[in-house]
């Protein structure tokens, strides 16, 4: 039950693109396409952005974005806000558990 | 309105117990998968638990096998975790969520449980 591997750290300035990497292993990420992506910010409970790899649900806007290769799922947030300054978190489907990713802190320049 | 409202959380010493509660409403309970994360101070978020719909298969995070029991009352609209032999580690915020991963995830705001040493 290893975390999931995310860079500790990601930046943009408003307007530009930013994509967080979530690397598991095909017991995890590889082997399922139940990768959900989560955006926090700091005392708030997290809020579903991305479920099923990149399906979104309603009200998340388009510019957030999913997807997964192999091993590694994405999530892309394009045309940065300064709403989206938060922590990221992937979690994959594993089996019979769930397993987060260790989190991406995304700052708006 | 969906609502998930966690109680019990608070100041416990180590090896002591504490009982979370999870009341639900403005859904069908008892057709939703609901789990429990948690978050240490200044850390990531952490899967502890999960439930099936029924209450009939429960599956726990390597670090609190043994020692957490997560149940449900239907009838009560209520998901429980019971903490035993409590460690250090174990201090965060836990949060009560229905079907994690999926659609219609939805969290409550979390309960602190603090335990001391």
């Amino acid at each position: 039950q290893s975390a999931l591997t995310q860079p500790p750290s990601a930046s943009g300035s408003p307007g530009q693109s930013v994509t967080i990497s979530c690397t598991g292993t095909s017991s995890d990420v590889g082997g399922y396409n139940y990768v959900s992506w989560y955006q926090q910010h700091p005392g708030k409970a997290p809020k579903l952005m991305i479920y099923e790899v990149s399906k979104r649900p309603s009200g998340v806007p388009d510019r957030f974005s999913g997807s997964k290769s192999g091993n590694t799922a994405s999530l892309t947030v394009s045309g940065l806000q300064a709403e989206d300054e938060a922590d990221y978190y992937c979690i994959s489907y594993a089996g019979s558990n769930s397993v987060f990713g260790t989190g991406t802190k995304v700052t708006v320049l | 309105e969906v609502q998930l409202v966690e109680s019990g959380g608070g100041l416990v010493q180590h090896g002591g117990s504490l009982r979370l509660s999870c009341a639900a409403s403005g859904f069908t309970f008892r057709s939703h998968w609901m789990h429990w994360v948690r978050q240490a101070p200044g850390k990531g978020l952490a899967w502890v638990s999960r439930i099936n719909p029924d209450g009939g298969d429960t599956v726990y995070a390597d670090s609190v096998k043994g020692r957490f029991t997560i149940s449900r009352d239907n009838a009560k609209n209520t998901v429980y975790l019971q903490m035993n032999s409590l460690r250090a580690e174990d201090t965060a915020v836990y949060f009560c969520v229905r079907n994690l991963i999926g659609p219609e995830a939805y969290w409550g705001q979390g309960t602190l449980v603090t335990v001391s040493s």
